[in-house]
């Protein structure tokens, strides 16, 4: 199975910075086939970003995923608030579907 | 709107077998193109997909579990269901139900999640 390892495992940044989340796959994984999830405490997950780069209906433009073959990258462009939590990659090209192990996005 | 909730047991006892079901409402678990997943999250934990059914009633068990889990459908309900077998401690977990289309944008939908706990 292919195997996402995300870093950092936590990130401390204040409101109105800018978060830069990696994802590193075992394997190339196909753009196509990239997800990005936000976590909150006692929550589901939410889907944010598919295809690696394009936005899930109802997010907002301050999230934008980059990358292709084995690096992508989650980019909030500035810090809300409610953005403190936790992110997940996903790779649903290769079965198993497989999850990184998430970064955490906190307050500083 | 589609919305999808899980139900069944909180506290199943160890070498039994868990029993959850997913009910969607909004739109038809028949439709063409969706798949229907169940996922699980330990404590504290991330994220593992257990496996999926899709719209023809095919399913997909992730290798690590395949033995002991069934994933199955009843259309006349809107409902898919997941059984797993021979509980240990180690399955305990937030089982959570999500829907994707055609495997391309990612589990759009989700359950609110249901925390089973495997204990005597």
């Amino acid at each position: 199975e292919i195997v996402l390892t995300q870093s950092p495992g936590t990130l401390s940044l204040s409101p109105g910075e800018r978060a830069t989340l990696s994802c590193r796959a075992s394997r190339g994984v196909s753009s196509t086939y990239l997800a990005w999830y936000q976590q909150k405490p006692g929550q589901a997950p939410r889907l944010l970003i598919y295809g690696a780069s394009s936005r899930a209906t109802g997010i907002p433009d301050r999230f934008s995923g980059s990358g292709s073959g084995t690096d992508f990258t989650l980019t909030i462009s500035r810090l809300e608030p409610e953005d403190f939590a936790v992110y997940y990659c996903q790779q649903y090209g290769s079965s198993p579907q497989t999850f990184g192990q998430g970064t955490k996005v906190e307050i500083k | 709107q589609v919305q999808l909730q899980e139900s069944g047991p909180g506290l199943v006892k160890p070498s039994q077998t868990l029993s959850l079901t997913c009910t969607v409402s909004g739109g038809s678990i028949s439709s063409v193109g969706y798949y229907w997943n169940w996922i699980r999250q330990h404590p504290g934990k991330g994220l593992e997909c257990i496996g999926y059914i899709d719209y023809s009633g095919s399913a997909y068990y992730n290798p690590s579990l395949k033995s002991r889990v069934t994933i199955s459908v009843d259309t006349s309900k809107n409902q898919f269901s997941l059984k797993l077998t021979s509980v240990t401690a180690a399955d305990t977990a937030v089982y959570y139900c999500a829907r994707d289309y055609g495997m391309l944008y990612g589990f759009d939908y989700w359950g609110q999640g249901i925390l089973v706990s495997v204990s005597s």
